[in-house]
């Protein structure tokens, strides 16, 4: 069976500090990879999604960005985090090919990030 | 923009009793529906999948779909204070894009 692993659960870092956040997925290959915020109250917003390695496709202009430097690994990263990016981040996986389009996203556990 | 619309409620039942939820979506072309389940705190978690019309039922759970009217909804029976969270339909792009539309949510609160 297929799992996701995203860390860390919760993370505190201070105004224009650098972010790293990772996603794993196992027991399925080439899937499509996605990564989303919730801000509290809030609907989800994607921000990037990656159909292969190498290959992102932004949502949302903003500080952040993603890469995927292996099959079933995704990384949202930044360079100096502003208050703005508090949220709840989450990373989804679906099957990918030709008929992930139409697949349900599983999502893991999210992180939960506090800009001070 | 392809919208998928919920009310977001809250959307109070008593216990035992049928809460109705209700998703439009703008995409005339879309063919997959889901919809997720996201208590307080935690990830969205896939409860109901979707594909034609009709009804689909799973435990005290019951999806309709009416692609006609573009009209999704879910149905939850006997509901339990357990069931209280927020409920997010999702619906997949109809031009081969790769990533869900989803909704804003709506709020359920079964009051015991």
């Amino acid at each position: 069976s297929q799992t996701i692993h995203q860390w860390p659960a919760t993370l505190v870092q201070p105004v224009g500090s650098p972010l790293s956040l990772e996603c794993t997925v196992e027991g399925t290959s080439n899937p499509n990879l996605y990564w989303y915020r919730q801000a509290a109250g809030r609907g989800l917003q994607l921000l990037f999604y990656s159909v292969g390695i190498g290959q992102i496709s932004s949502e949302v202009p903003q500080n952040l960005s993603a890469s995927r430097p292996q099959d079933r690994q995704f990384i949202l990263s930044s360079k100096k985090l502003l208050l703005s990016d508090s949220g709840f981040y989450l990373c989804a996986w679906t099957k990918g090919g030709a008929g992930g389009s139409n697949q349900p996203q599983h999502f893991g556990d999210g992180t939960r990030l506090s800009i001070l | 923009q392809k919208e998928v619309e919920q009310n977001s409620g809250p959307l109070s039942v008593p216990e035992g009793a049928i809460a109705s939820l209700n998703c439009t979506y703008s995409d005339r072309v879309s063919q997959s529906f889901f919809w997720y389940r996201q208590y307080s705190g935690k990830s969205p978690e896939l409860i109901m999948s979707i594909y034609s019309n009709g009804d689909k039922e799973d435990g005290r759970f019951t999806a309709q779909l009416n692609k006609a009217s573009q009209y999704v909804s879910l149905l939850i029976r006997d509901s339990q204070p357990s069931d209280s969270a927020t409920y997010l339909c999702a619906v997949t792009p109809g031009n081969s894009g790769y990533a869900l539309n989803f909704g804003k949510g709506t709020s359920l609160l079964v009051t015991p």
